[in-house]
């Protein structure tokens, strides 16, 4: 079946450090892959995604690229804020047309002044 | 509607009790998910219909679980007889059809419910 793997948090930060959340999935065919973000008291958005091997993704300084060699679809950004606090969520919709979204567990980060 | 609205945000509820959550997605939106998120356990499906049917009701936990759609709009999902394990944040979202997945879902703020 699909599945979503990502490292565990929190992850603890600096402004202005890199930050890289590691996102690996297992999937038949050729997935879209999502990044999603959920602040604080808030709903899940969409981040960023990638629809096919080698795409990036970009949106608000944060980026990934679409690993189909290493099924990876790492998040990073050169420097972090502390408006970036929240929770990452790497998921994925298989190619079949089935729509729904298989998410990992999230990732917590913290960014401190 | 702008967003995904979901009601109540926070539900408390004594164990055996019925509960009802609901969904009111974005109007147009003929997809709509239903997912839970508990601690540590990230988002776990339960539910999607396209239109007023669902196609996949396999992530439903037990049969104390039911959900609806009418109209083409609003969901509501049932829990009968709570259990403590039930507490969690339901989530809703909608999307435009079921292929836009790849397009992103838009999701509401959830329901917090817990179970006493």
């Amino acid at each position: 079946g699909n599945s979503v793997t990502q490292m565990e948090g929190p992850v603890t930060l600096s402004e202005e450090a890199f930050l890289t959340i590691n996102c690996t999935y297992t999937a038949t065919g050729y997935p879209s892959l999502f990044w999603y973000v959920q602040y604080p008291g808030e709903g899940l958005q969409l981040l960023l995604k990638a629809t096919k091997a080698d795409d990036k993704g970009s949106n608000k300084g944060f980026e990934a690229t679409y690993r189909k060699e290493t099924t990876s679809f790492h998040l990073e950004k050169g420097s972090v804020q502390v408006s970036d606090s929240a929770v990452y969520f790497c998921a994925l919709s298989p190619y079949s047309g089935y729509s729904t979204l298989t998410f990992g567990k999230g990732t917590m980060l913290l960014v401190s002044p | 509607g702008a967003g995904v609205s979901q009601s109540p945000s926070n539900k408390v509820t004594e164990k055996g009790k019925d509960v009802e959550l609901r969904c009111d997605p974005i109007s147009g939106h003929t997809a709509l998910y239903w997912y839970r998120q508990s601690l540590g356990q990230g988002l776990e499906f339960l539910i999607y219909f396209q239109g007023n049917s669902a196609p996949d009701k396999s992530g439903l936990p037990s049969d104390r679980f039911s959900a609806e759609r009418t109209g083409g709009s609003v969901s509501t999902l049932t829990i009968q007889r709570t259990q403590q394990e039930d507490s969690a944040v339901y989530l809703c979202a909608s999307s435009r059809s079921t292929g836009d997945s790849n397009y992103g879902y838009t999701f509401g703020s959830g329901t917090r419910l817990t179970v006493v």
